[in-house]
Order: structure tokens, then C-alpha cells, then sequence
């Protein structure tokens, strides 16, 4: 089936605009996550969905970030008056309890391609 | 305190031989899960292990093998017959499961010599 997509694939912005980056994921994925991953780093958790429970957004950076799931599927996250600090690759991952061999269970993530964004 | 501390920024590993990428974790959590991942140049991230935090036997998977020692909260992962295709970023990552968070480490760059 389909993977987790994201949109756009490159954004190339100026500093001061606002860009909205979108997350479709696994269909029956509960779980969608939220990192960012700047040049030679590793993952920043930023927000988390769980179902129709209030995200977690203790990652989110500053107030300037923020992310909305829409009928529990897709995934915006939107940044208000970018910043070149905010220059990084942002990755979503969706998420589900999946039953391994003898009987054991784990929570694999599933991650999309990225979004590499560019603050000029 | 780092949840996740992977200490080697880079390794070098000749081609066929088995290499070690160490992870240690901090956590309070008594059931967790450990997995590794890893990220091509590509930039897309590839899960390749998990480990439950009461599985009783190391996992493995193919030529990937996670050495669980609880007690000293590490999972190191451990590739045997490494191949070219194996250069990559890897990253060691955990999951609370009172929490939701996956939390992950720094990276290992693991690069594969012909």
C-alpha cells in the first residue's frame, strides 16, 4: 500500500513568510509525528496526534510553529515568519501497535520522504 | 539527561566484517521499546530492529542483531557481513509506552570500506 507522502518535497522561502507543510499518512495510522532534522543532526521531536486526543506539542520550538490534523489523516504544519534557523528537513512519521513474531507487538514508525526547507 | 546516547559520531568498517553501533538509553519507564534505523543519503529513514523492554531474547533480523543488556540500558546493534550498501547514518531510537514520544540519538555514520 501506500507509504506516508509529504508535500512539498523542496520549499524555498524568504525570511519573514510563512510556509505550510503537509503530511499524508498511512491510511489507519492513529499515531503522526512531527520532526525536524537539520544538516548532519539527528531528530527533533516537534508534535505528536494520537486519534482525537489533544496533541502533544512540548517539541514545537517557539509560538511560531504550529500543526493541525484534519479528520485524524492529514497533517499541516504551518511556520509564521521563518526564520533562517528554521532552515532543516522536516519529516512526518505515522505510527501503529503492529503484532510481531511470537506474539510480541511494537509501535513502528513509518517516516515520509521530507520536506527540505530553505530559509533565504 | 539525553534519553538517547549514541557516542560514536563516525565508524569504518571493512567490507564483510561485522561492526558494532552502540546505543545507551535512559529511561524510569519499566516497559519501553528500542529500535534502530537507518537513513541512507537518500534521506529517508528505514526501520530495521526493534526490541521490547521485556522481550527475553535478543532480536534479530537478517544480518541485523540488537544486543539488549538491560541492566546496563544499552541496545547496541550489531550488522554482521557488512556490505557497501550498509554506508549510511544510524540512528538508535526509544519509545516510553507511558509515553508517545519517540525519542532518538545523534547518529552513528557508518561507512563501509570495499
Amino acid at each position: 500500500g501506500a507509504g506516508v507522502s509529504q508535500s512539498p518535497s523542496n520549499k524555498v522561502t524568504e525570511k519573514g513568510k510563512d510556509v505550510e507543510l503537509r503530511c499524508d499518512p498511512i491510511s489507519g495510522h492513529t499515531a503522526l509525528y512531527w520532526y525536524r532534522q537539520s544538516l548532519g543532526q539527528g531528530l527533533e521531536f516537534l508534535i505528536y496526534f494520537q486519534g482525537n486526543s489533544a496533541p502533544d506539542k512540548s517539541g514545537l520550538p517557539s509560538d511560531r510553529f504550529s500543526a493541525e490534523r484534519t479528520g485524524g489523516s492529514v497533517s499541516t504544519l504551518t511556520i509564521q515568519r521563518t526564520q533562517q534557523e528554521d532552515s532543516a528537513v522536516y519529516l512526518c512519521a505515522s505510527s501503529i501497535l503492529v503484532g510481531l513474531a511470537g506474539g510480541r507487538a511494537s509501535y513502528e514508525q513509518y517516516f515520509g520522504p521530507g520536506t527540505r526547507l530553505t530559509v533565504t | 539527561a539525553q534519553k538517547i546516547t549514541q557516542t560514536q559520531p563516525g565508524m569504518f568498517v571493512q567490507e564483510k566484517e561485522a561492526v558494532t553501533l552502540d546505543c545507551t538509553y535512559d529511561t524510569s519507564d519499566p516497559s519501553y521499546g528500542l529500535f534502530w534505523y537507518k537513513q541512507p543519503s537518500s534521506g529517508e529513514m528505514i526501520f530495521l530492529i526493534y526490541q521490547g523492554s521485556y522481550d527475553q531474547q535478543n532480536a534479530t533480523e537478517g544480518r541485523y542483531s540488537l544486543n539488549f543488556q538491560k541492566a546496563r540500558k544499552s541496545a547496541n546493534l550489531v550488522i554482521s557481513a557488512s556490505q557497501l550498501g550498509d554506508s549510511a547514518m544510524y540512528f538508535c531510537a526509544m519509545r516510553e509506552d507511558n509515553f508517545n514520544k519517540f525519542y532518538f540519538g545523534s547518529g552513528t555514520k557508518l561507512n563501509v570500506k570495499p
